[in-house]
């Protein structure tokens, strides 16, 4: 069965500090990983979509990583800010031949950065 | 662009109760979900449309219908509404890659 965890479930940093979330797929075939940004009461925003040949991507203060052979991704985040408060959601795409891509999500990393 | 819609934003049924989830797209895309949000869950695929004219049943569709109107808009039905079907629902569109994602209606059943 295709499943997607990411770790910690949740997460407090104080403002400017750095952190890594994580992400372990059983997804198969692979087509794409993409992280998503979800505020509080808002859908869900693209941040990276990494293909198979893709290790690393940048947006920003945003950088994803991904090792295809671990099945593993991480999202770290730079010089956090009060904005980055959020959940993040790994989602992991699947090459579906009969109806497109099938898409799996994680539960997401809940977020807090504290002044 | 106004991107991704929904309507309405907010919306309290009774069980039993029916009502339609509307949405609509300004970006030409071919594709369109319907997705719920349950604390701890993750986000669910409901139904699918990969273009105009198809729907597709996705991880949990039970108790709830589609139609695709036109490229533009995708309505989600629920004919007779269960506590259990308390959610957030999200709309999506998308041409592959990636997914753009509606504003959520949040859904109380009670």
């Amino acid at each position: 069965k295709n499943q997607v965890e990411q770790s910690p479930q949740s997460l407090i940093i104080l403002e400017g500090k750095n952190c890594t979330l994580q992400c372990n797929y059983t997804v198969s075939p692979f087509s794409n990983l993409r992280w998503y940004k979800q505020d509080t009461g808002r859908g869900p925003v693209s941040l990276t979509i990494m293909t198979f040949s893709e290790n690393t991507k940048s947006n920003g203060r945003y950088t994803a990583t991904l090792d295809a052979d671990t099945k593993q991704s991480s999202l770290h985040i730079t010089a956090s800010q009060l904005s980055d408060s959020a959940s993040y959601i790994c989602v992991v795409s699947a090459q579906n031949s009969n109806s497109g891509y099938a898409l799996n999500f994680g539960k997401g990393t809940s977020l807090l950065v504290t002044p | 662009n106004a991107g991704v819609t929904q309507t309405p934003k907010f919306q309290v049924l009774k069980t039993g109760q029916s009502m339609t989830l509307q949405c609509a797209q300004d970006m030409n895309h071919n594709s369109m979900y319907w997705y719920r949000q349950d604390p701890g869950m993750g986000l669910r695929l409901i139904y699918y449309s990969a273009s105009e004219g198809t729907t597709d049943k996705g991880e949990v569709p039970n108790g709830y219908n589609v139609s695709r109107l036109n490229k533009r808009e995708f309505s989600l039905r629920l004919e007779s509404a269960a506590p259990s079907q308390t959610s957030v629902y999200f709309c999506a569109s998308s041409d592959l890659l990636p997914q753009y994602f509606g504003p959520g209606t949040r859904l109380t059943v009670t």
